[in-house]
């Protein structure tokens, strides 16, 4: 595609309710990220993805969240009963080789509101 | 914890001056790069310096970085209305089991008043 595609656009959701949010990267990156951002907040990591690495869960804030790659493509993020912290835009970005010096594409990202 | 930090954290100036933001870094890095964001939502890359440059322009953008401080410069000259945005700068470490992985800092908002 010609971006970073995310999906949804924003998503309301009760509290103790769980939640997917879908990243579709650029063709061809191999490095994928995910981040998370408050209101008026800076990028807080979450997750990322490199080609067939393990990849580095250490931004996960909890055991409620889990994201996964299928086929080095499209990732899944995954909130496990939902709450009202977890409110905040989720940001995708793939780039290619990091380590060759490549910038990173962002999606739109995920407005996600728990109620 | 994040590595980037940027300095200051709000700027309000008017169009036709010049806007400097400052980033700085705790551990070695292989590039920074900076973004731009607007809304709140998607960043947009704007300029990547390599740990082996000091300097880097594009436009209206100018990039400078020091890597025996741990800090980089961006500077925006002849600014306009349309330069309001928060500014982010992001750092790819580069060794170890975080290869590659980019830490964000909390961004400057500026603010070009016409």
């Amino acid at each position: 595609g010609a971006g970073v595609s995310q999906s949804p656009s924003n998503k309301v959701t009760e509290k103790g309710k769980d939640v997917e949010l879908r990243c579709d990267p650029i063709s061809g990156h191999t490095a994928l990220y995910w981040y998370r951002q408050s209101l008026g907040q800076g990028l807080e990591f979450l997750i990322y993805f490199q080609g067939n690495s393990a990849p580095d869960k250490s931004g996960l804030p909890s055991d409620r969240f889990s994201a996964e790659r299928t086929g080095g493509s499209v990732s899944t993020l995954t909130i496990q009963r939902t709450q009202q912290e977890d409110s905040a835009v989720y940001l995708c970005a793939s780039s290619l080789a990091p380590r060759d010096n490549y910038e990173a594409f962002f999606g739109q990202g995920t407005r996600l509101t728990v109620v | 914890s994040q590595q980037g930090e940027e300095d200051p954290q709000a700027l309000s100036i008017q169009e036709g001056e010049n806007a400097t933001m400052n980033c700085s870094y705790k551990t070695s890095i292989n590039n920074l790069q900076w973004y731009r964001q607007n809304s709140g939502r998607g960043l947009v890359h704007l300029i990547l310096i390599r740990s082996n440059e000091r300097e880097k322009h594009s436009g209206r953008l100018r990039v400078t970085l020091d890597t025996s401080k741990k800090s980089s410069s961006l500077l925006i000259t002849a600014s306009r209305a349309a330069d309001t945005a928060s500014y982010f700068c992001a750092t790819a470490v580069d060794r170890g089991s975080t290869l590659g992985r980019l830490y964000f800092g909390r961004g400057t908002q500026l603010t070009v008043w016409p």
